[in-house]
């Protein structure tokens, strides 16, 4: 078992869309969290950390649940500029990164 | 802004070889790790050094090697490189000490192994 799984994707979705991605993680001792960004070719780029209380910056909302190993990324009103590979990132120690999954935001 | 770069951007080199990657940073900063991104995956943390220390290793063997040096900068050495070792190589510096803070990308070196 990977220790952080994603969503496989890819999703693809039209302008304005709602669209949420999950990750599972499999270390229990985890204590930080986090989304990055990458965009194709780039490096990734932190998009927001997570908090156990939840925390939104603008159209993104991320949720832990510590009790299930499970973080989330919600993302409304999806913009074009949006359409990028989204990591789900877990630290103990060291920062463990998912696979990624991809979002293709469409006119 | 943490202005991280690399170098080189671009390498390619033939199995067996052994190549040295620069990192550096504007700003000051006591952790840097490694990561290997093969196509279609996330990145694999490679190792992380402390003030010059090796503080922390993933699932490389010792042909992957580092060094942290006194101004911040490092290095990532590959000895004996293999097919599988073409990927993006990125570094990430921490302003913070530990491997749980947020952590800052510099833009990569793309080496391919033929």
């Amino acid at each position: 078992r990977k220790e952080v799984e994603q969503d496989p994707g890819p999703f693809n979705v039209p302008e304005g869309a709602t669209v949420a991605f999950n990750c599972t993680y499999s270390n229990s001792a985890s204590q930080s969290f986090f989304w990055y960004r990458q965009d194709c070719r780039k490096e990734p780029k932190l998009l927001m950390s997570v908090y156990s209380s939840g925390n939104e910056d603008g159209r993104f909302t991320a949720q832990l649940n510590r009790a299930s190993q499970y973080i989330s990324l919600l993302i409304r009103d999806s913009k074009l500029s949006d359409s990028a590979t989204y990591l789900c990132v877990v630290g103990h120690n060291d920062m463990r990164f998912g696979a990624g999954t991809r979002l293709t935001v469409k006119p | 802004e943490t202005g991280v770069t690399q170098s080189p951007t671009h390498l390619i080199k033939t199995r067996g070889q052994q190549v040295t990657l620069r990192c550096s940073s504007q700003s000051g900063h006591n952790t840097v790790s490694w990561y290997q991104q093969a196509l279609g995956q996330g990145p694999q943390f490679i190792f992380q050094y402390y003030r010059e220390e090796e503080n922390g290793r993933g699932n490389f063997p010792p042909r992957f090697s580092g060094l942290q040096f006194p101004n911040y900068s490092s290095e990532l050495n590959v000895n004996a490189l293999e097919l599988d070792d073409s990927a993006l190589l990125l570094c990430a510096i921490n302003p913070g000490r530990g491997g749980e803070e947020t952590q800052y990308f510099g833009p990569g070196t793309r080496l391919l192994v033929l």
